[in-house]
């Protein structure tokens, strides 16, 4: 009953590539984001959205931008990817009315050659 | 400034031994906290929310304001508790602070 999905498990990109991460999710949750998982540093905020086609800026939003569309789909770029961008990320969702916090989908492990 | 501090790395533990990570946080307004988990190969996922006082899979957590802190703790640790724990503050519409986690080794 998997309910946010990320499109890849594993990427490999070179240098200045731009890059799409997708993510979608079938629980109708007005919430999504996006956030990097690096060792010793924890989770940090890219970008979220609360509605369609409205976004936010995380606390890390350079050299990313998001696209939202869709209710369900929430869509992280990569405009010239960098090997600091090599990373895990993790795109999760939630309800606005909720105290459950977020679903994580299983994040794409990116690799920056 | 909103922060959540999990101050160690790396806990080591055997089976049946006492658990508890720690978790502070700093934050000027009423404060919802959260523990999640990830097990090896697997999604991050809730584990418990402080306002719901629960016991989940033998964890507790109980939030003291005057420390600012949230520890998790369980009494007597299993080898399928090893995981990353994070430990994490909501500060406003939904937004999340994590800390930097906390890796569990429960060895036999």
């Amino acid at each position: 009953d998997v309910k946010v999905t990320q499109s890849s498990r594993y990427l490999v990109k070179r240098t200045g590539e731009k890059v799409f991460l997708e993510c979608v999710q079938d629980m109708d949750h007005e919430n999504m984001f996006w956030y990097r998982q690096d060792p010793g540093l924890g989770l940090r905020l890219i970008y979220f959205s609360y509605d369609v086609k409205m976004k936010e800026k995380g606390d890390i939003p350079e050299g990313y931008s998001v696209s939202r569309e869709k209710k369900e789909r929430f869509s992280l770029i990569l405009e010239s990817a960098s090997t600091n961008q090599t990373s895990m990320y993790l795109c999760a969702s939630s309800q606005t009315d909720s105290n459950y916090g977020y679903t994580f989908g299983s994040g794409t492990r990116l690799t920056v050659v | 400034a909103q922060r959540v501090t999990q101050p160690e790395k790396l806990l080591s533990v055997f089976k049946g031994a006492p658990v508890e990570l720690k978790c502070n946080y700093s934050y000027s307004g009423s404060p919802e906290l959260f523990w999640y988990v990830q097990y090896s190969r697997q999604r991050l996922q809730l584990l418990l929310r402080h306002i719901s006082r629960e016991s989940i899979k033998g964890f507790t957590a109980d939030l003291n304001k005057g420390e600012t802190s949230f520890h998790l703790k369980k009494p007597f640790a299993q080898e399928e508790d090893s995981a990353m724990y994070y430990c994490a503050l909501r500060t406003g519409f939904q937004k999340l602070v994590f800390g930097t986690g906390t890796r569990l080794l429960v060895s036999p």
